[in-house]
């Protein structure tokens, strides 16, 4: 099993552009979701969703929109990239939609810089 | 709102020293704790959980132990090897809040041979 795996590894966008992360997972996990990791402040929640089928904003999704695509795929898009979303992105996904034992899997990240 | 507090690092140590990261959280209620660790490149892995008061978390040598009374996860390991140098990131989840995940800022840790 590969587990949690997110593309692009690195990014670079110029102001204004937009892009989609990609995350995908192979655990037939129901819940996913997207963080963001900024130094000092440990991981925020941007977006999850519960089942397929469902999405929810989390602490900080201004800027983003996310779609799951299927049970497997979970994608973040960045409409019009700003300087604040220079961060690293996690992808994570769990089993059992958000129990209070749940256990969450995380991808590898995406490391992006807007300019 | 529920919030986790850990000690600010970076904490560094030599080999085979005794390790200890503080975890203090703020919930209305009894959450589940967690200990995740993010190695250089790397996602985030759990390292260990307790789900209920007095439970104790343990896993690769590390320990943490949920104490209700003073509302504390903390991390401790007897003895550090150079590979337990990481990103430690003490979270919680509390069914009141969405099953949400709130993690604290992570402490970073340098095992120096």
């Amino acid at each position: 099993n590969a587990g949690v795996t997110q593309t692009p590894k690195f990014q670079v966008l110029k102001t204004g552009q937009s892009m989609t992360l990609q995350c995908a997972q192979d655990m037939n996990h129901n819940s996913m979701y997207w963080y963001r990791q900024d130094p000092g402040m440990g991981l925020r929640l941007i977006y999850y969703s519960a089942s397929e089928g469902t999405t929810d904003k989390g602490e900080v999704p201004n800027g983003y929109n996310v779609s799951r695509l299927n049970k497997r795929e979970f994608s973040l898009r960045l409409e019009s990239a700003a300087p604040s979303q220079t961060s690293v992105y996690f992808c994570a996904s769990s089993e059992q939609g958000g129990g209070v034992t749940d256990t969450q899997y995380f991808g590898p990240g995406t490391r992006l810089t807007v300019l | 709102g529920n919030s986790v507090t850990q000690m600010e690092g970076p904490v560094t140590l030599s080999e085979e020293a005794f390790l200890t990261i503080n975890c203090t959280y703020t919930a209305t209620g009894y959450p589940s704790l967690f200990w995740y660790v993010q190695y250089p490149g790397e996602g985030l892995q759990l390292l260990l959980k307790a789900t209920k008061a007095d439970d104790k978390g343990s896993n690769k040598g590390f320990e943490a132990t949920y104490r209700k009374e003073t509302t504390s996860f903390h991390l401790e390991k007897g003895s550090v090897q150079v590979s337990d140098s990481a990103v430690y990131f003490c979270a919680l989840i509390f069914k009141a809040a969405g099953n949400k995940l709130t993690f604290g800022g992570g402490t970073r840790v340098l095992v120096k041979p």
